[in-house]
């Protein structure tokens, strides 16, 4: 399968403990993006990565949440002491570079916070 | 920050039935509008992405029309099928934005009975 994969899928943690999901962008999409989606609602941006460069990140990325992207391959979003309110489905998806229109997304990692 | 609403926000139809969905968005600064259709447990995929007023586009059963200068999309599925159900989402694209990143309406919840 040559899609955006993520990992875990789902991870239930307890609230404070620190949790980490990967992303596995399409090869050579030099673009990569962080969403998060709450029930109810559509999709939201939390962070943008051209290559290794974090280039825009959205103010609902507090302080408790940092992405990386080594080596511009996969990337990581790390959430410190999560809370309840950190529960929602985190999205990774990637595009190619060029003046593209598409971004292929992932199937997501469900974060369910106790 | 883009405001778009979708409507409904959830919807049953008898299968064989056709049905329509609203996408309302900002039509100032507009740069492209993105369908996506997204069944439980698997990735979001790309319907359309339209970018000019007037705009058509059909895949099978599946057809969207945009109105860049009212700011409005409409999504249409002809004889809805079981396999149809899912939520879609709209997702507008403004002239400037930063790389790529989307706005997503809340979405809309199509169950198509048997």
């Amino acid at each position: 399968d040559t899609g955006v994969s993520q990992n875990p899928r789902h991870k239930i943690t307890k609230r404070g403990q620190n949790v980490t999901f990967r992303c596995d962008p399409i090869s050579e999409h030099n673009r990569l993006y962080w969403y998060r989606q709450t029930l109810g609602q559509g999709p939201e941006f939390l962070t943008y990565f051209q290559n290794e460069a974090q280039l825009e990140k959205s103010r609902l990325l507090s302080d408790r949440f940092s992405a990386e992207r080594p080596k511009g391959s996969f990337s990581t979003l790390e959430i410190q002491r999560t809370e309840q309110g950190d529960s929602a489905m985190y999205l990774c998806a990637s595009s190619p570079r060029g003046e593209s229109y598409e971004q292929y997304f992932g199937p997501g990692t469900r974060l369910t916070v106790t | 920050i883009l405001n778009v609403e979708q409507s409904p926000q959830s919807l049953h139809v008898q299968e064989g039935d056709s049905t329509n969905f609203t996408c309302s968005f900002p039509s100032s600064n507009f740069y492209a509008l993105h369908w996506y259709r997204w069944e439980t447990a698997k990735s979001p995929e790309a319907l359309f992405v339209m970018t000019l007023n007037g705009d058509e586009k059909k895949k099978g059963r599946i057809s969207a029309t945009l109105n860049t200068k009212e700011g409005y999309s409409y999504l249409y599925i002809k004889g809805s099928q079981p396999e149809d159900s899912a939520t879609y989402l709209c997702a507008p694209r403004a002239g400037g934005t930063s790389y790529g990143k989307l706005t997503f309406g809340q979405g809309t919840i199509l169950t198509v009975h048997p």
